[in-house]
């Protein structure tokens, strides 16, 4: 049981517009900033959004971050089959006094 | 460019023992927090611990599930980083992967660039 709660899958078409939501609590997301994170099978996760909106360089402008209160999203635009992969979210957590993940969304691109 | 290369990873018996490395490059080692994270055979990604850089006197932090169990250590003339893993459980089998902190020497905002992993698996 991830501390962080993501949806197991989502699914769009080439050039939709998908959301993948990852909700917390007061002790992760509701004090500290989110990052995001993206893994194909077999290779090592890469780190697609950090501290909740700024994107590393090299990532399209497509993919972008936001947060509410203990909740966070991550919005794809323009889906391309490319972006079929895993997507993990993950915050600090002054009550574990550690970085906690959620358990992850299967991304499908139809 | 920033690379990180682990290595050490093999099978072990439960309760044994195993140390894994990371080799840093392209980055000033010093200045940045590293983290380790694994990730067991179809699971999801499971922060293990991190130290902190030398500002911040190289203290450590670990996941409630390896505490007592596993030390993380740096030497910073080597850009080196250590995963000392004991006690080992089946539970422990996974991908290891070593992560550099991003930000900088005040400032660290999680894991940035991430290693190939090594795998570690824990079977009688």
């Amino acid at each position: 049981q991830s501390v962080l709660t993501q949806p197991p899958s989502a699914s769009g078409t080439p050039g939709q517009r998908v959301t993948i939501s990852c909700s917390g609590s007061t002790s992760n997301i509701g004090s500290n900033t989110v990052n995001w994170y993206q893994q194909y099978p077999g290779t090592a996760p890469k780190l697609l959004i950090y501290t909740g909106t700024q994107r590393p360089s090299g990532v399209p402008d497509r993919f972008s971050g936001s947060k509410s209160v203990t909740s966070a999203s991550l919005a794809i635009s323009g889906l391309q089959s490319e972006d079929e992969a895993d997507y993990y979210c993950a915050a600090w957590d002054d009550s574990l006094n550690g970085w906690v993940f959620g358990g992850g969304t299967k991304l499908t691109v139809l | 460019e920033v690379q990180l290369v682990e290595s050490g990873g093999g099978l072990v018996q439960p309760g044994g023992s195993l140390r894994l490395s990371c080799a840093a490059s392209g980055f000033i080692f010093s200045d940045h927090y590293m983290d380790w994270v694994r990730q067991a055979p179809g699971k999801g990604l499971e922060w293990v611990g991190h130290t902190r850089n030398k500002a911040n006197s190289y203290t450590t932090e670990y996941a409630a599930s390896v505490k007592g169990r596993f030390t993380i250590s740096r030497d910073d003339s080597k850009n080196s980083l250590y995963l000392q893993m004991n006690s080992l459980k089946t539970e422990d089998t996974a991908v290891y992967y070593c992560a550099k902190g991003g930000g900088g020497r005040y400032y660290y905002y999680g894991m940035d660039v991430w290693g190939q992993g090594t795998t570690v698996t824990v079977s009688s």
